[in-house]
């Protein structure tokens, strides 16, 4: 089974520039997540998709960051304009409802 | 804050010792899991519990969990340098199929 496909790896960008993430979970797997983790820190949930549909927002910051999850499968995460605070690694997961949940590599964003 | 405690933040020990980390939550939960991050990669699944469960195993891991005190704990036997990484708790809120991550425990196991 492949696992949760995540790109890009690294990206660096200036602040006030524009990044998008992508996410391609596991077969199968209705639910979908964005966490962000900053170094040094847990994981904190961004997003939360059941099928095409968002569960719980409640911590994404609205005014620079969206999140689509087109079709129920794969997913997109943006950030618009990004700031200095947003340096951290961008996890995506996916689960089946109410099981274990299976996160990708990640992607390492840094903002000079 | 929804996130809970994990102590100790920081553990070091000898190749061949036990590791024990704590974690501690705030909500009624559906279960609660266990994550391993090695340096650099992203976060590796462990072992789950549910909430009617007490004590689960898997290989050289060990999990319990206490709904009363909202309290788990995860232990490592026999530790190898391989195990050095971050450890994570994570809990299943009862409503919603949400994940909450503790802050974690560093873990350094020296040869």
């Amino acid at each position: 089974e492949a696992g949760v496909a995540q790109s890009p790896r690294y990206k660096i960008i200036e602040k006030r520039q524009s990044v998008a993430f992508w996410c391609n979970p596991i077969s199968g797997h209705a639910t979908l997540y964005w966490y962000q983790q900053i170094l040094g820190q847990g994981p904190k949930l961004l997003i939360q998709f059941q099928n095409n549909g968002v569960v719980d927002d409640s911590q994404l910051p609205k005014d620079r960051f969206s999140a689509e999850r087109l079709k129920g499968v794969d997913s997109t995460l943006k950030i618009q304009p990004a700031k200095l605070e947003d340096s951290a690694v961008y996890l995506c997961a996916s689960s089946r409802w109410s099981n274990t949940i299976y996160f990708g590599e990640g992607s390492w964003l840094t903002v000079v | 804050s929804q996130q809970g405690e994990e102590d100790p933040q920081a553990l070091s020990i000898q190749e061949g010792e036990n590791a024990t980390m704590n974690c501690s939550y705030k909500t009624s939960i559906n279960n609660l899991q266990w994550y391993r991050q090695n340096s650099g990669r992203g976060l590796v699944h462990l072992i789950l519990i549910r909430s009617n469960e007490r004590e689960k195993h898997s290989g050289r891991l060990r999990v319990t969990l206490d709904t009363s005190k909202k309290s788990s704990s995860l232990l490592i036997t026999a530790s190898r340098a391989a195990d050095t990484a971050s450890y994570f708790c994570a809990w299943t809120m009862e409503y919603g199929n949400k994940l909450v991550f503790g802050a974690g425990t560093i873990l350094r196991v020296k040869s």
